[in-house]
């Protein structure tokens, strides 16, 4: 089956500090990969995503590659805000026409002023 | 666009007694709306599928007749917890597909609490 495996949180950091958040995943096939973001009081938002193997997705300063050989889909970001501060969420579909997600547990981040 | 609206944000209620979540799509119809259930620090588990006039899809070990899904229109599907108990205690989340797109909007999220 598939799983999705991201690291523990919390993560704080300061301003302008560079961040990464890993991501791996067990799938079977050719998975669609994504990054949600939820900030206090809202809903996930899909922040990006990557279909297929090496593509790059990329949103708000935010990216992410899809490795097929490492399994990963690492989330970076060269200098954050305060607004950044959120619980970010790996997840998968097991093919790009599929939309059933599974989910990582998520990553609570605070970025301090 | 592409709101999804969930209703109450929390609700307590006693061990024994029903308790129903509202989840709407405010700007648009949903072809297929989904239920999740999330843990504390723990990933988001689907529940169930529902598609608009027809019988939800439940994953491998959710209790259908516990946790009742209807999907009345294309803007507004429920979920009802019913002879609710402490370990149904859970963040609900809904969330709903646009026009057959594959993207997923989700809402804000029930607190349940079951005292």
């Amino acid at each position: 089956g598939n799983s999705v495996t991201q690291m523990e949180g919390p993560v704080t950091l300061s301003e302008e500090a560079f961040l990464t958040i890993n991501c791996t995943y067990t799938a079977t096939g050719y998975p669609s990969l994504f990054w949600y973001v939820q900030y206090p009081g809202e809903g996930l938002q899909l922040l990006l995503k990557a279909t297929k193997a090496d593509d790059k997705g990329s949103n708000k300063g935010f990216e992410a590659t899809y490795r097929k050989e490492t399994t990963s889909f690492h989330l970076e970001k060269g200098s954050v805000q305060v607004s950044d501060s959120a619980v970010y969420f790996c997840a998968l579909t097991s093919t790009p026409n599929d939309y059933k997600l599974s989910f990582g547990a998520g990553t609570t981040v605070t970025v301090r002023a | 666009g592409a709101v999804v609206s969930q209703h109450p944000s929390w609700v307590i209620c006693k061990s024994g007694t029903s308790v129903k979540i509202e989840c709407r799509s405010l700007d648009f119809q949903a072809t297929t709306m989904f239920w999740y259930r999330q843990f504390p620090k723990q990933s988001l588990m689907l529940m169930a599928t529902s598609n608009e006039g027809s019988k939800a899809t439940y994953e491998q070990g959710v209790e259908k007749d516990k946790f009742l899904i209807n999907h009345a229109s294309l803007t507004l599907s429920t979920l009802t917890v019913t002879s609710a108990h402490p370990e149904d205690s859970s963040f609900y989340i809904c969330s709903a597909n646009r026009d057959y797109s594959r993207e997923q909007y989700f809402g804000p999220g029930t607190r349940l609490t079951v005292t």
